[in-house]
């Protein structure tokens, strides 16, 4: 069964400082991996998506994540944290399930939420 | 913007009452997804439609839940006899594809329905 972890409750940086939010996961076969953020009050917004190729995958508003697949990770990463980046950030897995040819129901962690400090 | 739209934005309800959740897809979305987020945890999956058709009803937690696309377009979950443990977040999502695998969900905002 696919799941997904995130060992971070909160992750704490100073505003332009890098920053870096953890996920690990578990799936049987390929892995197609998802960041979303959510705001206060908000839906998910997409940020980025592993698929296949390159292990260093560009995202939305400067994210970017790193998969690894020796040690089932995907961690999400920017340069230069912002204030605004403050939010709760989701990862997630493909659950796939073969009806109609597939489709990509989610399977989120816990979340982890960024505090960006001034 | 043509996001996918839900309401109403918050609801209350007595312990009891049934109660329906809409969701308005971005136009001509094929696929389209219903999540329940609890307090203070990530969403997880309910039931998902390709067009009208529901193919997979799985993560619904009890015969209290239905949804129902009727035209392949507008998505209401229904939930009755609501108890307290209802009370959490109902997100509704969708996609552009049906059987494409990698495309992203849209998300709306969400329902936040409380259960006094």
């Amino acid at each position: 069964a696919q799941s997904v972890a995130q060992p971070e409750d909160q992750v704490n940086v100073a505003e332009g400082n890098p920053l870096t939010v953890k996920c690990t996961y578990s799936v049987s076969g390929n892995p197609y991996l998802f960041w979303y953020v959510q705001y206060p009050n908000r839906g998910l917004q997409f940020l980025l998506k592993y698929i296949t190729g390159d292990n260093l995958v560009k995202g939305s508003y400067g994210f970017e994540a790193e998969f690894n697949k020796s040690q089932t990770s995907f961690h999400l990463k920017k340069p230069s944290a912002l204030v605004s980046d403050s939010a709760l950030y989701f990862c997630a897995v493909r659950g796939f399930r073969e009806f109609s040819g597939g489709y990509n129901k989610l399977i989120f962690g816990a979340g982890t939420r960024l505090a960006v400090h001034p | 913007g043509a996001g996918v739209s839900q309401s109403p934005r918050y609801k209350v309800a007595k312990r009891g009452q049934d109660v329906a959740l809409r969701c308005d897809p971005i136009s001509g979305h094929v696929s389209l997804f219903w999540y329940q987020q609890a307090l203070g945890q990530g969403p997880e999956f309910l039931t998902y439609f390709q067009n009208e058709a529901q193919l997979d009803k799985s993560g619904l937690p009890s015969d209290r839940f239905f949804a129902e696309r009727p035209e392949g377009s507008v998505s209401t979950l229904k939930i009755q006899r609501t108890q307290q443990e209802d009370s959490a977040v109902y997100l509704c999502a969708s996609s552009l594809g049906g059987g494409v695998r990698n495309q992203p969900q849209h998300f709306g905002d969400g329902t936040r329905l409380s259960i006094l």
